[in-house]
């Protein structure tokens, strides 16, 4: 059974880049059926979609969060990272790694397997 | 953006009843991408239904998705303990922008 886990710091300074990973067990990051996202959440905005990755590199990413961030996948280590650049307090969230089926046209489709989280805490 | 409404916040039920959750979009989603899933506490969400009406593997059958086009349900045709939780609806009909709603959660 395909499974994801986030792993990186669970704190991080205000203006710097946040840096998260995400491993894949049980599948392969490079099946061409997934696509790869990332989500958060907070008590106050609730599910907020980040982004999504193909293994090919092509992404979709949440226009509020664009200009902030940037997702790569590693095919050699089966794993998909996320960069978030200069945080602020907004920023401290759980996030969650995901896996996503891809639809019949091949674009992103529903989260079906979730990490379980990190807390990530912006603050100095 | 494809803004999600749903309704009401919160229910308060016991162990055997009913329950129909709402999930309205601000436009229609388009192919019924629309997905819903389960949260319990301190716990990753976890797919229930996806097309507004698939049961994703492992769903129990007292679990169902109806609608179409802006408005959504998920019914629980009889409550058990482990259902208690918070669901969220989500659209990925938007590929650019999926979107989530704020959730309902069931309550004892």
């Amino acid at each position: 059974q395909l499974q994801v886990q986030e792993s990186g710091p669970g704190l991080v300074r205000p203006s710097e880049t946040l840096s998260l990973t995400c491993t894949v067990s049980g599948g392969s990051i490079n099946n061409a059926l997934y696509y790869w996202g990332w989500v958060r959440q907070t008590p106050e905005k609730g599910l907020e979609w980040i982004g999504n990755i193909y293994h090919s590199g092509s992404s979709y990413c949440n226009p509020s969060l664009k200009t902030r961030v940037t997702m790569s996948t590693d095919p050699s280590n089966n794993r998909f990272s996320l960069q978030l650049t200069s945080v602020t307090a907004a920023d401290s969230a759980v996030y969650y790694c995901a896996q996503l089926a891809s639809n019949p046209r091949g674009r992103p489709y529903y989260f079906n397997s979730w990490g379980q989280g990190t807390l990530v805490t912006v603050s100095t | 953006e494809i803004v999600l409404t749903q309704s009401p916040e919160t229910l308060s039920l016991s162990p055997g009843e009913g329950v129909t959750l709402s999930c309205r979009a601000s436009r229609t989603v388009t192919s019924n991408y629309l997905a819903w899933y389960q949260q319990k506490g301190g716990q990753a969400p976890r797919l229930l239904i996806y097309d507004a009406s698939r049961r994703a593997t492992g769903t129990p059958d007292r679990f169902s998705g109806s609608g179409s086009g802006t408005d959504f349900t998920l019914t629980i045709s009889r409550l058990e303990p482990e259902d208690f939780a918070v669901y969220y609806c989500q659209q990925y009909a938007s590929t650019a922008f999926f979107t989530f709603g704020p959730g309902t959660k069931v309550d004892i």
